[in-house]
């Protein structure tokens, strides 16, 4: 299975300031046959379902604000909220859909400083 | 848009069983693979079992291979895991959820909770 290691665990950034997550995997999620990474980023909130934000490690999904962007390729990915907001309190979750099993990262927590 | 509804959740026993369920709607339901996926009290999200559109092929988490079984009525527009020998560790809240293939989960239930305690 490949293993998603997220740091950090948790974070705390003041409003308005950038907050960084960073995924790592166990193994390459680069699909050579469409030329993307098959990896995601989820947001969930207390008592509330996982919500993608990112996928293909970099393509926003519809609706979600242009402060969040991710980057990297192959092992390495970032997640940024460039400038946080009270409402973006939650977990973060890194997700490869690159091979069966579906894995996820441990998770990281994003608070309000 | 998409709907998923999971009901069957309940306090269990160790050694019980219940059988979960998850309604789907507002999507063609037979054309995509089906998943479970679980979250213990404060934890991450692990992957538990899936199924192919069509029902002929099957697969768990090595957790819970023999205890649970993933099934599907594409009739009724219906998901359910049928969990055996229930342990403590299988407490958590059970999200179905939907992919598209070589693509994220891009819709879950709002999930229902098990709990295994005597």
């Amino acid at each position: 299975d490949i293993v998603m290691t997220q740091s950090p665990d948790s974070l705390a950034v003041s409003l308005g300031e950038r907050a960084t997550i960073n995924c790592k995997s166990s193994q390459s999620v680069f699909h050579s046959s469409n030329d993307k990474n098959n990896l995601a980023w989820l947001q969930q909130k207390p008592g509330q379902p996982p919500k993608v934000l990112i996928y293909w490690a970099s393509t926003r999904e519809s609706g979600v604000p242009d402060r969040f962007s991710g980057s990297g390729s192959g092992t390495d990915f970032t997640l940024t909220i460039s400038s946080l907001q009270a409402e973006d309190a939650a977990v973060y979750y890194c997700h490869q859909y690159y091979t069966a099993p579906r894995t996820f990262g441990q998770g990281t927590k994003v608070e309000i400083k | 848009e998409v709907h998923l509804v999971e009901s069957g959740g309940g306090l269990v026993p160790p050694g019980g069983s219940l059988r979960l369920s998850c309604v789907a709607s507002e999507f063609t339901f037979r054309s995509y693979t089906m998943y479970w996926v679980r979250q213990a009290p404060g934890k991450g999200l692990v992957w538990v079992s899936r199924i192919t559109g069509d029902g002929s092929t099957t697969t768990y988490a090595d957790s819970v291979k023999g205890r649970f079984s993933i099934s599907r009525d594409n009739a009724k527009n219906t998901l359910y895991l049928q969990m055996n020998s229930l342990r403590a560790e299988d407490t958590a809240v059970y999200y179905c959820a939907r992919a598209p293939l070589g693509s994220p989960f891009d819709s879950w239930g709002q999930g229902t909770l098990v709990t295994v305690s005597s």
